[in-house]
């Protein structure tokens, strides 16, 4: 069965450091891969997705992904994160013939002015 | 524009009492819909997906089902909830692009 891995639960950063929250997903097809980010209070929200070509994907407030095929990975990077970026970080991966979208357990990051 | 409507917001039952939450979009024809679990600690869990009127598909066995009647219409139902049926329950759509979520209902079962 598919599913989605995201490695750290909770993340606790300083202002200025930078991020790599990872992403492993288990399927052996095509898919499309997705970011998104839940904010205090709020409701989820797209950061980034990548469906095809460049593998370094560029989202919303300067996050980024990359997508490597042969590890099935699509980990989330920011270099300097900021005490607004403090959420919870779903990974979601979609094979696009199933029309699901399976999602990570979150991760939690908190970012300390 | 694309909207979708969850409701209730927030619901407290009791043990065994029945459920429905209703979930309608409005502005797309056909949309693939979803019902989503969010639990603390636990992410996001999908429950049930359609990708039409009348079609089901469960994700998980649990005490909880759902019904498309309508191309926009999707609601999860159960018969008597259970105290481990509490927490946070969204409904998303997509139309082969990335998921647009409600409000999201607030469930505890005391």
């Amino acid at each position: 069965a598919q599913s989605v891995s995201q490695h750290n639960h909770h993340v606790i950063l300083s202002e200025a450091a930078s991020l790599e929250l990872g992403c492993n997903y288990s399927y052996g097809g095509t898919v499309n891969l997705f970011w998104y980010v839940q904010y205090p209070g709020q409701h989820l929200q797209l950061l980034l997705k990548y469906f095809s070509g460049d593998p370094l994907v560029k989202g919303i407030k300067g996050f980024e992904a990359e997508f490597i095929k042969s590890k099935f990975s699509f980990n989330l990077r920011k270099p300097s994160v900021q005490w607004s970026d403090t959420a919870e970080y779903f990974c979601a991966v979609s094979p696009p013939e199933t029309g699901k979208l399976i999602f990570g357990q979150g991760t939690t990051l908190q970012v300390k002015p | 524009s694309q909207t979708i409507h969850q409701w209730p917001a927030t619901l407290v039952q009791p043990v065994g009492s029945p459920l429905s939450l209703e979930c309608t979009v409005e502005g797309t024809s056909n949309p693939n819909l979803y019902w989503y679990r969010q639990a603390a600690g636990r992410g996001l869990q999908l429950l049930f997906y359609s990708v039409g009127i009348g079609q089901i598909s469960s994700e998980v066995p649990q005490n909880l089902s759902a019904s498309r009647p309508q191309d926009r219409q999707f609601i999860l139902s159960s018969k008597k909830l259970l105290l481990s049926d509490s927490g946070f329950y969204l409904c998303a759509w997509s139309n082969n692009s990335p998921l647009h979520f409600g409000n999201g209902t607030r469930l505890t079962v005391t």
